[in-house]
């Protein structure tokens, strides 16, 4: 069946450094691919998604590449601020209209 | 537009009790989902609608029950409340469709009930 595995964390980074935090799935067909982001005490905020391989993701500074020759799909930002801190999902969405998720990673920056 | 409502944010019950978690969503979508997370265990999904009149079981249904009663509302029962089904509760609307290059996945999550079973 479908799955999603995404890197575990937690993630701690310096203020401007460079985040890459891994995504591979498994799956028939060709899903869309979303990132999720959970700010403490907050429900799941859209942060990104790629409908089709090679489509490229942005928003805030985020992008994620739909690569389905190596099926990933990892979020990366050039230089991440305090704000940033926060758990990070990894989904996967079927024409079968379920939606998968990763087990999230906790990010934290320090200033 | 509201985006995806949910009521209660917070409700607290004693073992045995029975309540009913409403969602709602005001942008025409035609799916929408039940999730819980828990603490270190991400979201599992716990009942979904692909579309009105229809509902499916997720990973975890043990224990819940769920109505589709229009296109706009999707509410989850739970009829005699365990403390392992303390949790937070997520529901979400996906908008799924098109052709093409017009190829269109939309979706968003409520706030999140806090439910606390004692």
């Amino acid at each position: 069946g479908n799955s999603v595995t995404q890197m575990e964390g937690p993630v701690t980074l310096s203020e401007e450094a460079f985040l890459t935090i891994n995504c591979t799935y498994t799956a028939t067909g060709y899903p869309s691919l979303f990132w999720y982001v959970q700010y403490p005490g907050e429900g799941l905020q859209l942060l990104l998604k790629a409908t089709k391989a090679d489509d490229k993701g942005s928003n805030k500074g985020f992008e994620a590449t739909y690569r389905k020759e190596t099926t990933s799909f990892h979020l990366e930002k050039g230089s991440v601020q305090v704000s940033d801190s926060a758990v990070y999902f990894c989904a996967l969405g079927s024409s079968a209209s379920k939606i998968i998720f990763g087990s999230g990673t906790r990010l934290s920056i320090r200033p | 537009n509201a985006g995806v409502t949910q009521t209660p944010k917070f409700q607290v019950l004693k073992t045995g009790q029975s309540m009913t978690l409403q969602c709602a969503q005001d942008m025409n979508h035609n799916s929408m989902y039940w999730y819980r997370q828990d603490p270190g265990m991400g979201l599992r999904l716990i009942y979904y609608s692909a579309s009105e009149g229809t509902t499916d079981k997720g990973e975890v249904p043990n224990g819940y029950n769920v109505s589709r009663l229009n296109k706009r509302e999707f509410s989850l029962r739970l009829e005699s409340a365990a403390p392992s089904q303390t949790s937070v509760y997520f529901c979400a609307s996906r908008l799924l469709g098109g052709q093409g290059t017009s190829w269109a996945d939309t979706q968003y999550f409520g706030p999140g009930t806090r439910l606390t079973v004692l």
